[in-house]
């Protein structure tokens, strides 16, 4: 059974940097047929994609963040992660980590999410 | 505010069928498959629905999804007071960028 797991710190300062990885096992994270993705939910409000990532490192990004964004993948230690700077109270949020079907964008599997907030 | 247009509720008695409608345009729901998910409080999202109409295994033959041009529909049938919870409707846009609706909440009355 595959698992995605969050990591990072739960507070950052406004106009930092937010930093979080998902580590995935059970399973592999080379897989051309998937693209791992983050996905945030500010508290009582909806889902927002962030971004994916393939297991070669191409990446796509919400036009909204995408100035602000940036992710990575380590096939080593099976982790991507994600950066996201500049944070505002905005950015307050439960991030996700998902596994994404590459061309019909489902996500079976997510990460149990990590509330991140942005205050000083 | 959301690209795919959600109704921010919805409410049925047990037994009864509901549907959660989710509209969108040419570039996202009218070209791409969609996805629902389900979402209780504190829990991450689960996949309901994905490539428009499929189940994922586990899900109950309740819970079915369509799509006509740029619209797509959720019904879950026999309701039950476990299913309430939120819904979120998801497809990508011509640009590939993944999209979410702004969600319903399910009541069960």
């Amino acid at each position: 059974q595959l698992q995605l797991q969050e990591s990072g710190p739960g507070l950052v300062r406004p106009s930092e940097t937010l930093s979080l990885t998902c580590t995935v096992s059970g399973g592999s994270i080379k897989n051309v047929v998937y693209l791992w993705g983050w996905i945030r939910q500010p508290p009582g409000k909806g889902l927002e994609w962030i971004g994916s990532i393939s297991y070669t490192g191409t990446s796509s990004y919400s036009p909204s963040l995408k100035s602000r964004v940036a992710m990575s993948v380590d096939t080593s230690y099976k982790q991507f992660s994600l950066k996201l700077n500049s944070v505002t109270a905005t950015d307050t949020a439960i991030y996700y980590c998902a596994r994404l079907h590459k061309t019909m964008t489902s996500a079976l599997y997510w990460g149990q999410g990590i509330l991140v907030s942005v205050s000083s | 505010q959301s690209v795919l247009t959600q109704p921010p509720s919805a409410s049925a008695t047990p037994g009864q069928t509901v549907t959660i409608s989710c509209s969108g345009s040419s570039s996202n729901i009218g070209s791409n498959s969609v996805n629902w998910y389900q979402q209780f409080p504190g829990t991450a999202p689960k996949l309901l629905i994905y490539n428009n109409d499929q189940r994922p295994s586990g899900v109950p033959d309740r819970f079915s999804g369509s799509t006509s041009g740029t619209s797509a529909s959720l019904a879950i049938t026999g309701l039950q007071s476990e299913d309430e919870a939120d819904y979120y409707c998801s497809t990508w846009d011509d640009s590939l960028n993944v999209l979410f609706g702004g969600g319903t909440k399910l009541t069960v009355l």
